[in-house]
């Protein structure tokens, strides 16, 4: 069965710093989608960023990025120059390509520190 | 912008009352799903409709709970009778093949 893990339940980051949250993932499939979604105190959950399995190049968006290490089924999230609209949850995410159920994590909860 | 949108946004009800939740899906979608989120087990995925035909309602306590398309423009999750255990936030999404969109939520209090 697939499985989404994230380590670290909670994290802290000065604003303007660069912060890194880490998702593993277990799967046996080799075409997948991968995503990273935010949820802000509102409660909205925000698509942040997908990445295709099939894809080597790491996804960007503005200042958001991954880094996508297939063999070791690895997905991390690096925010640049953090702001204080960043602080949320944010939820690593899984999909295979056969599916179209999301399998998510359990959530990193972000503090960014002024 | 197209989103998705969902009613009521908050409901507190007692327990054995009927509660419908409604999702409004962004237009040209083919997937809704139903989520519930609570702080002990997170984003969980109770059902999910393609074209408006259930695909998968593992995730959802048979007895109390249903989900229903009556149309394109419409989803429905009833809960019947509610229960204490029953309050979380439920969410609706609604999805390409790529990505999915969330709605707002549904927090659900029931006393």
């Amino acid at each position: 069965a697939q499985t989404v893990t994230q380590s670290q339940p909670e994290m802290s980051v000065q604003e303007a710093e660069t912060v890194t949250l880490s998702c593993t993932y277990d799967t046996s499939e080799s075409d997948y989608y991968l995503f990273w979604y935010k949820q802000p105190p509102s409660r909205q959950m925000i698509l942040v960023i997908r990445q295709e399995a099939y894809k080597q190049q790491n996804a960007t968006e503005n200042r958001f990025s991954v880094n996508f290490q297939k063999a070791a089924k690895s997905f991390s999230l690096k925010i640049s120059d953090s702001q204080l609209g960043d602080a949320a949850m944010y939820f690593c995410a899984y999909r295979t390509n056969r599916d179209d159920k999301i399998i998510f994590g359990k959530g990193t909860r972000l503090h960014i520190l002024p | 912008d197209a989103r998705v949108t969902q009613t009521p946004r908050h409901k507190v009800t007692e327990m054995g009352q009927e509660v419908t939740m409604r999702c409004q899906p962004i237009l040209g979608h083919n997937t809704v799903f139903w989520y519930r989120q609570t702080m002990m087990q997170g984003l969980e995925l109770l059902a999910y409709f393609r074209n408006r035909a259930p695909l998968d309602d593992s995730g959802m306590p048979k007895d109390r709970f249903s989900a229903e398309m009556p149309d394109a423009t419409l989803a429905t999750l009833k809960i019947q009778p509610s229960e204490p255990r029953d309050s979380a936030v439920y969410f609706c999404a609604s999805g390409t093949y790529y990505e999915q969109y969330f709605g707002p939520g549904t927090r659900l209090t029931v006393t």
